[in-house]
């Protein structure tokens, strides 16, 4: 088995500020994700990586960077933080590239805009 | 939510009973997940599909790719199966799945 830790668990920041949002794992996995929910909504794909220093865009991509430094960690930059804003970001990681692999999610961060 | 969408988006059921969730898909599906949203947030695992059925306890799912569909049926349901449901899609690719707006399940005693 395996974990993904994301951290900060809760993030307030202000408007205009740049945040950044750091998820590890341990499953020796090769390709990462960071998806968006909104309250009451399903997750949107920001960016994903099947490896170490790739990234790919996802729908949900502008406003944000994203960095893959090393094979375990996964950090996503919200650029310019929106007044109001609300919502969590899921880190998420699955085994292979190439195809389609089961997705597994850590615990999330959630984020409030002063 | 256009691209795959769940029905219904809310349900309520009575200890005991049994139901079943629906996903349909305008995207080419080659795999689908299930999962259970917990009131903490966190996404728990139900289900991982290629084309087929899988059973686990009271839960069983299945994929139809070429009609662009899967389902989820709870049987029996308890009062810890309430939460949020959502079935996610993804193509031949590591692309990232695509999510429903997902089903709110309530069960009351």
């Amino acid at each position: 088995g395996g974990i993904i830790t994301q951290t900060p668990k809760f993030l307030i920041g202000q408007e205009g500020q740049k945040l950044t949002l750091k998820c590890q794992q341990n499953f020796n996995h090769d390709t990462m994700y960071w998806y968006r929910q909104d309250s009451g909504k399903g997750l949107r794909l920001i960016y994903y990586s099947i490896t170490e220093n790739d990234l790919q865009k996802g729908d949900l991509s502008e406003g944000y960077d994203a960095s893959r430094e090393k094979k375990s960690s996964f950090s996503l930059t919200v650029t310019s933080a929106q007044k109001n804003e609300m919502a969590v970001f899921l880190c998420a990681s699955s085994i292979g590239t190439g195809g389609s692999y089961e997705q597994y999610f850590g615990p999330g961060t959630r984020l409030t805009v002063l | 939510g256009d691209k795959v969408k769940q029905s219904p988006s809310a349900l309520s059921l009575q200890e005991g009973t049994n139901s079943a969730l629906r996903c349909n898909f305008s995207i080419a599906a080659t795999t689908v997940q299930w999962f259970l949203q917990n009131p903490r947030g966190s996404l728990i695992n139900l289900f991982y599909l290629v084309p087929g059925t899988k059973e686990n306890g009271r839960l069983k799912s299945a994929f139809d790719s070429k009609e662009s569909y899967s389902t989820l049926h709870i049987r029996d349901a308890q009062l810890e199966d309430s939460g949020t449901y959502f079935c996610a899609a993804e193509g031949n690719y590591a692309q990232g799945l695509t999510f429903g707006l997902g089903t709110r399940v309530s069960v009351f005693p």
